[in-house]
């Protein structure tokens, strides 16, 4: 079954300063896509930026990057420059059944709190 | 483009009742899922619908029921209400299809079981 796995529950940065997050996932499936999310206190899913599994070049949008690494089923998300903003529980997903129905299964996020 | 929309933002319940929550897809998507967010469970997939049909559903009972009409709204009802099915409900919309398609989500429907 595929799962996702995020093994840091919290963690602190201070402003301006960079963050990685981890992020592991294990399917059997060739073809799958890889999303990260912010969910800031509001409850709101807030969606930050997507790899695919053959994508060659690694995800940026803006401040985020995503670090895909395949053969290790790794795909973590990186924050340069801090805000206060970014403080926020972020969540690594992955979807399931990418040539059908959607569904995306989540792992058990990070809470990110931005020192300032 | 406005973006996903729930109704209502909050609710309470009582053991035992039932309960309709809605959802506006963002206009032009056709696919809209349905996601349970627990402190003890994380977040998990109820269910998902294209073009008014269900595609996928996830491992609940059958207490939890959706439907999606015809301009692409959405509702899910949950029946008999328990003390465990207090959670945020997330609704997400997406184009439905291709690969690299995104869900966006709504702000949720935040629902206590009394």
């Amino acid at each position: 079954a595929q799962k996702i796995t995020q093994t840091q529950p919290g963690m602190f940065v201070q402003e301006k300063e960079a963050v990685t997050l981890d992020c592991t996932y294990d399917t059997s499936d060739q073809s799958y896509g890889l999303f990260w999310y912010k969910q800031p206190s509001s409850g709101e899913m807030i969606f930050l930026i997507y790899q695919g599994s053959y994508d060659e070049q690694n995800a940026t949008e803006g401040r985020y990057s995503l670090n895909f690494q395949k053969a290790r089923k790794s795909a973590n998300l990186v924050i340069s420059a801090s805000q206060l903003g970014d403080s926020a529980m972020y969540f690594c997903a992955m979807r399931e059944g990418m040539d059908s129905s959607y569904k995306l299964i989540f792992g058990s996020g990070t809470r990110l709190l931005v020192r300032p | 483009k406005a973006g996903v929309t729930q109704t209502p933002r909050y609710l309470i319940k009582t053991r035992g009742q039932q309960v309709t929550l809605s959802c506006s897809p963002i206009s032009g998507h056709r696919s809209v899922s349905w996601y349970q967010q627990t402190p003890g469970q994380g977040l998990q997939f109820l269910f998902e619908y294209f073009s008014e049909t269900q595609r996928n559903k996830g491992n609940f009972p059958g207490r939890f029921s959706g439907r999606q009409f015809s301009n692409s709204r959405s509702e899910m009802n949950v029946s008999t209400l328990e003390l465990g099915d207090s959670a945020l409900y997330l609704c997400a919309s997406s184009g439905g299809q291709g690969a690299t398609d995104t869900q966006y989500f709504g702000p949720g429907t935040r629902l206590t079981v009394l």
